[in-house]
């Protein structure tokens, strides 16, 4: 059974510092997604790897993979008040292409002043 | 494009009562599901549909229906709500995997639900 956690569960940090999520999986899987969800919103896709070692950058979000280790982080740098939000990642169920997604219980984010 | 688009925004639910949620969504996504977001969680698979006329059950089915009648729309049935149903609802599209390079799944605002 494919699960996904994420650690830490809840970040406080403050602005200008660098923190970095991460995320495991127990199974394989062909991409990995990561999304940002503010208060009472919906979820907007920031990230999607395809590969191992992939990295994708904006702005001060980095996101990398790693599917040997299973294994994918979100560097913030330098972070601002504006990143604070929830982050989830979410895994491809199953090997070999899919859209059923397996979600990590997500990382609350908040970077005060 | 609106993209996805849920109706209602709330809705509070005495037990037993049924109601539809409805999702739409005008990107010509194949790929459409149905979601529940409780507090600690993450997101739960509830049904999804790979097709008009295609559906299958998720990781927490029981106690919802779903049908797929066009490529536009997917609505999520509770047949007799129970307090165990009070979450926040969000449906998804995106193209077919396989089909897109990145697949990945666009959400809609939302639907919070309370069942009293």
């Amino acid at each position: 059974e494919l699960k996904v956690e994420q650690n830490p569960l809840f970040l406080s940090m403050q602005e200008g510092k660098n923190y970095t999520i991460y995320c495991n999986y127990s199974t394989t899987s062909d991409r990995l997604y990561w999304y940002r969800q503010d208060p009472g919103k919906s979820l907007e896709s920031l990230f999607v790897l395809l590969s191992n070692g992939a990295v994708k950058q904006e702005g001060r979000l980095m996101a990398s993979l790693d599917t040997k280790a299973r294994l994918s982080t979100l560097h913030i740098t330098a972070a601002v008040h504006d990143l604070s939000a929830t982050y989830f990642c979410a895994v491809g169920r199953g090997g070999g292409a899919t859209n059923k997604l397996i979600f990590g219980t997500g990382t609350l984010l908040a970077v005060q002043p | 494009n609106a993209g996805v688009t849920q109706t209602p925004k709330f809705q509070v639910l005495k037990t037993g009562q049924s109601m539809t949620l409805q999702c739409a969504q005008d990107m010509n996504h194949e790929y459409m599901s149905w979601y529940r977001q409780d507090p600690g969680m993450g997101l739960r698979l509830i049904h999804y549909s790979v097709g008009a006329g295609i559906t299958d059950q998720g990781e927490v089915p029981n106690g919802y229906n779903v049908s797929r009648s066009t490529t536009e729309d997917f609505p999520l049935r509770l047949l007799s709500a129970a307090p165990s149903q009070t979450s926040v609802y969000f449906c998804a599209s995106s193209p077919l995997a396989g089909q897109g390079v990145y697949n990945e799944q666009y959400f809609g605002p939302g639907t919070r639900l309370t069942v009293t």
